[in-house]
């Protein structure tokens, strides 16, 4: 079946740092990926999304290009800030809609 | 603001009682909602898939007649956790689809049986 790897967290790092989550799939056809993100208090919304091989979503300075080589889709922020901080979770959506997340990264951006 | 409204945010319930937990489209009619629940440190798991005046579609190992989800209108579905047990304690969150609106989710629902 399909699957969602991310990496663990909490991922702490200071304000202006670079931020890389990564996040690795399994699936049978071309699954689209997808970047959720709850923010403290509140729901998950979706980040970015990309749905064939090569595509790269970009949201709010985040970006993720979908690899089908590597089978992985990593988060990327050049600098982030103290509101980045947040539980990120990669997901992928098979061919009926059916979304399949990681387990979350938790992010924490300190001043 | 808020799409869609889930509620309670927390509930604590002895065990052998039920809980009902509300979603709530309030911009959109949902043609289609969706439960999953999350255990710490693991994903977050689809439980059922629910389209308003049928029954709900659940996934393999979701127990249908533990997780009663009723899907009455356009605005509304609820899922109620039905003698519950401390091993159902977890996470529970909606997400909502209406027919030309993306995916929306829920802030979640913490359920502690103790």
């Amino acid at each position: 079946g399909n699957s969602v790897t991310q990496m663990e967290g909490p991922v702490t790092l200071s304000e202006e740092a670079f931020l890389t989550i990564n996040c690795t799939y399994t699936a049978t056809g071309y699954p689209s990926l997808f970047w959720y993100v709850q923010y403290p208090g509140e729901g998950l919304q979706l980040l970015l999304k990309a749905t064939k091989a090569d595509d790269k979503g970009s949201n709010k300075g985040f970006e993720a290009t979908y690899r089908k080589e590597t089978t992985s889709f990593h988060l990327e922020k050049g600098s982030v800030q103290v509101s980045d901080s947040a539980v990120y979770f990669c997901a992928l959506a098979d061919s009926w809609g059916k979304l399949q997340f990681g387990a979350g990264t938790q992010v924490v951006v300190t001043p | 603001g808020a799409v869609v409204s889930q509620h309670p945010s927390r509930v604590i319930c002895k065990s052998g009682t039920s809980v009902k937990i509300e979603c709530r489209s309030l911009d959109f009619q949902a043609t289609t909602m969706f439960w999953y629940r999350q255990f710490p440190k693991q994903s977050l798991m689809l439980m059922a898939t629910s389209n308003e005046g049928s029954k709900a579609t659940y996934e393999q190992g979701v127990e249908k007649d533990k997780f009663l989800i009723n899907h009455a209108s356009l605005t509304l579905s609820t899922l109620t956790v039905t003698s519950a047990h401390p091993e159902d304690s977890s996470f529970y969150i909606c997400s909502v689809r209406g027919e030309n609106s993306p995916l929306h989710f829920g802030n979640g629902t913490r359920l502690t049986v103790t």
